[in-house]
């Protein structure tokens, strides 16, 4: 079955220190993948994809992500975690299917960082 | 660019009534995608319609229903609502055309439904 996991329920950080989110996918073919950040009381924010190319891709707020196609994974990265970064971080597959495709979500990693 | 925009932002049903919720997407944007969110499950997909059509569909029991409107718009129905139906309710949109797209989705800040 397809599935993404996002092994930590929370992770916690100093400000100042480099962070990571894990996230790791089974899906067939060749899927696009996704990082999002919800924020209290809003929906979910676009941060970064990859769909082809450079492993490493850059997206919005500093947050990088390197994609692993040996291990499938996707994990979310910052170089100098700010408390303002504090929010549920969730990683998303796109992939295709039955002529169609599908998203799957993670089931989100609460980042807390600490000051 | 308007974001996603979604109504009503909280709702408050009884057992067995029904509810239609709203969503806007950004204008262009003819993909538009339901989720429900709640703190057991995550986030699980509805269904998404693209160009007036459900295109695909998640594994919610009949009673989720949904339609999608020449500008775009979508609109989503629960009927004979039940407790376990409280979640905050999202609307993705994104360009997602045939010929290619970017993919992502934008996401509207939610319904908040609370069945009593």
């Amino acid at each position: 079955a397809q599935s993404v996991a996002q092994p930590e329920d929370q992770v916690n950080v100093a400000e100042g220190n480099p962070l990571t989110v894990k996230c790791t996918y089974s899906v067939s073919g060749n899927p696009y993948l996704f990082w999002y950040v919800q924020y209290p009381n809003r929906g979910l924010q676009f941060l970064l994809k990859y769909i082809t190319g450079d492993n490493l891709v850059k997206g919005s707020y500093g947050f990088e992500a390197e994609f692993n196609k040996s291990q499938t994974s996707f994990h979310l990265k910052k170089p100098s975690a700010l408390v303002s970064d504090s929010a549920l971080y969730f990683c998303a597959v796109r992939f295709p299917t039955s002529g169609t495709y599908k998203y799957i979500f993670g089931t989100g990693t609460r980042l807390k960082v600490l000051a | 660019k308007a974001g996603v925009t979604q109504t009503p932002r909280y709702l408050i049903k009884t057992r067995g009534q029904q509810v239609t919720l709203s969503c806007s997407p950004i204008s262009g944007h003819r993909s538009v995608s339901w989720y429900q969110q709640t703190p057991g499950q995550g986030l699980q997909f509805l269904f998404e319609y693209f160009s007036e059509t459900q295109r695909n569909k998640g594994n919610f029991p009949g009673r989720f229903s949904g339609r999608q409107f020449s500008n775009s718009r979508s609109e989503m129905n629960v009927s004979t609502l039940e407790l376990g139906d409280s979640a905050l309710y999202l609307c993705a949109s994104s360009l997602n055309n045939l010929a290619g797209g970017t993919y992502e989705q934008y996401f509207g800040p939610g319904t908040r439904l609370t069945v009593t």
